[in-house]
């Protein structure tokens, strides 16, 4: 099985920050990563696919980078919107998530 | 526009069985991959199992925590997706969502979610 690992778990940063979050797959997977965020008690939201490509209608201060086993989320410049947890996905092998990334806007 | 409608949740006692259903509307439902992803209170999603679409042979995968225990079906001519639970324990309580692979090939991650439904193990 393909594990994904995330990094930080939490973090806190001001409206206007850039935001990065860290993804790490325990084997190579391509670019067959995606990015999902979260709300509290709502579904997951597709943002982010094939690492690097952003899903209709999301904002552009959201992008990702990567490939093999390492992948990144950034947020240009954080907005209050933006608070919720985020998960990065590989679906190289069947779909697995890593534990996400809890993240607050000060 | 896509909708993912689940249902059947609720509180289940430990070994007992329950279904959810995924009622599917605004695409060609035969057409794609379908899959169940669960989420316990308060922690992260973990892919449950999937089914893939008649012209991929409708066969299934499970995660190994539920292998043998979880059964996913589809009837394409209702647009429906159905997850039966047998044998359920109470680290099976969880949100369980219905999604969609976002491809009718190749590698996807899922496109489209439903709003999930609670099922609660517990005697």
């Amino acid at each position: 099985d393909i594990q994904m690992t995330q990094s930080p778990s939490t973090l806190s940063a001001s409206v206007g920050d850039r935001v990065t979050i860290t993804c790490r797959a325990s084997q190579s997977i391509g670019t067959w990563l995606a990015w999902n965020q979260q709300k509290p008690g709502k579904a997951p939201k597709l943002l982010i696919y094939k690492a690097s490509s952003l899903e209709s209608g999301v904002p552009s201060r959201f992008s990702g980078s990567g490939s093999g086993t390492e992948f990144t989320l950034t947020i240009s410049s954080l907005q209050p919107d933006d608070s919720a947890t985020y998960y990065c996905q590989q679906y190289n092998v069947y779909w697995t998530f890593g534990q996400g990334t809890k993240v607050e806007v000060k | 526009e896509v909708q993912l409608v689940e249902s059947g949740g609720g509180l289940v006692q430990p070994g007992r069985s329950l279904r959810l259903s995924c009622t599917a509307s605004g695409f060609s439902f035969g057409d794609y991959l379908m899959s169940w992803v669960r989420q316990a209170p308060g922690k992260g999603l973990e892919w449950v199992g999937f089914i893939r679409s008649k012209a991929y042979g409708g066969t299934t995968e499970y995660a190994a925590s539920v292998k043998g225990r979880f059964t996913i079906s589809r009837d394409d001519s209702k647009s429906i997706a159905y997850l039966q639970m047998n044998s359920l324990k109470t680290e099976d309580t969880a949100v369980y969502y219905c999604t969609k692979k976002g491809g009718i090939s190749g590698y996807h991650p899922f496109d489209s979610w439903g709003q999930g439904t609670l099922v609660t193990v517990s005697s």
